[in-house]
This record gives C-alpha cells, structure tokens and sequence, in this order.
C-alpha cells in the first residue's frame, strides 16, 4: 500500500508572495501519478496539477509549478503570485498506473493555505 | 459541458436508517470513484466503478455498497447507518481507470 504524507498543516503567506507547499509519498510501485488538489471552503475537489512519474520535466500549470523528485518520493507544489482566491485545503494525492489495485487516489491529510491581503 | 452533479447536497438521517447517493458524471465519462472525508480520516477511497463493474474497492465494511447504470450514473448506499457514518461524501469521474478524476460538489450526510 502506499502513503501519502503533508507534514504543514497550516500555512500562512501575504498575498503576491511565493509558497511551496510540501508532500513526501512511499510507494514500491514504479508506474504512477501524483496530483495537487485544491479544495476552497465551498467543499468543491478541483484538480491543480498533475504529474506522471515517467516524466522527468516537473509538470507547470500557469502560477502552479511542482518539483517532483522521484528518488526523494517528494512532490512538492509552488505558487507563484499568490492570490486570495488561492486560500483553501491543498491535497497532494497519489495513484497506481497500472495493474489491479483497491486504492483509487490516495491522499495526504492536507494543508490549509491562508493569503492574507 | 456540465460538470459532476451529485444529489442530494444535505441529507440528515438517524442511526440504523439506510441511506442512497446519486452521482452523475461528467459526459463521456465511464468511471466513476467514490470517497469519504472526515475530519478524521480524512479522504478516504471507498470504491471505483467502470463499465457497471466494480473494479476497485477500498477498506470499507460491506455497509457500503454501490452500483452503475448503463448510462454511467452511480448510485452509493449505506445500510444500517452508524453515528461515524457522518461525512462528505465525494464523487469523481474519469474517461478511464487511470484518469484524470473530476469532483462533484458532494453530499453532506449527517447521522442523528
């Protein structure tokens, strides 16, 4: 089984400001993808980014970039230009790519993101 | 194209009552996955639809149960409710098993 670990809990910047968001994953799988979540207090799950773990080039979505370290099992989330629309809980969740499994996503426990104006 | 609709959004019942959630997934879409998030335990997979066959389920007792339509839409039901049953329940579909998975809103189950 795999594990999906975000170790801030919370996190506090100004608006403007660059923030990373971290996220460390074990897995004995070799094929699989990982994926930032975003979820603002209307509850709705939107997907920011995603990455497969083939692909060496980090994956960039506008302000959204990710430094995927596969050796490290790190996935870690930038914003850039951080705005008050970014507050929410982000989840980094992880998923098999090939083969059988009973695990759909898993996810980390989240990061509360806070902008402050 | 509309997005993944899940109905109802509230819903509160009582312990030992039984309870079904509707899913209808984005267009196209032939998977759909559902999850369970508490304060908690977080998000948790509970099962995966695709094709009207379960194809994954995860460490849930057979309380919950689910199926697919021929037209994609999922049902999720839960028997005999349980006071930890209480969640938002999350529905996402994907074209494939190995997708991109798209949230719906969800349904906010209390248990009285």
């Amino acid at each position: 089984a795999q594990t999906v670990t975000q170790s801030q809990p919370e996190m506090s910047v100004q608006e403007a400001e660059t923030v990373t968001l971290s996220c460390t994953y074990d897995t004995s799988e070799n094929n699989y993808y990982l994926f930032w979540y975003k979820q603002p207090p209307s509850r709705q799950m939107i997907l920011v980014i995603r990455q497969e773990a083939y692909k060496q080039q980090n994956a960039t979505e506008n302000r959204f970039s990710v430094n995927f370290q596969k050796a490290a099992k790190s996935f870690s989330l930038k914003i850039s230009d951080s705005q008050l629309g970014d507050t929410a809980m982000y989840f980094c969740a992880f998923m098999k790519g090939s083969g059988g499994g009973a695990d759909g996503l898993t996810f980390g426990k989240g990061t509360h993101l806070i902008i402050q104006p | 194209k509309a997005g993944v609709t899940q109905t109802p959004r509230y819903l509160i019942k009582t312990r030992g009552q039984q309870v079904t959630l509707s899913c209808s997934p984005i267009s196209g879409h032939r998977s759909v996955s559902w999850y369970q998030q508490t304060p908690g335990q977080g998000l948790q997979f509970l099962f995966e639809y695709f094709s009207e066959t379960q194809r994954n389920k995860g460490n849930f007792p057979g309380r919950f149960s689910g199926r697919q339509f021929s037209n994609s839409r999922s049902e999720m039901n839960v028997s005999t409710l349980e006071l930890g049953d209480s969640a938002l329940y999350l529905c996402a579909s994907s074209s494939g098993l190995r997708d991109e998975q798209f949230f719906g809103p969800g349904t906010r189950l209390t248990v009285l």
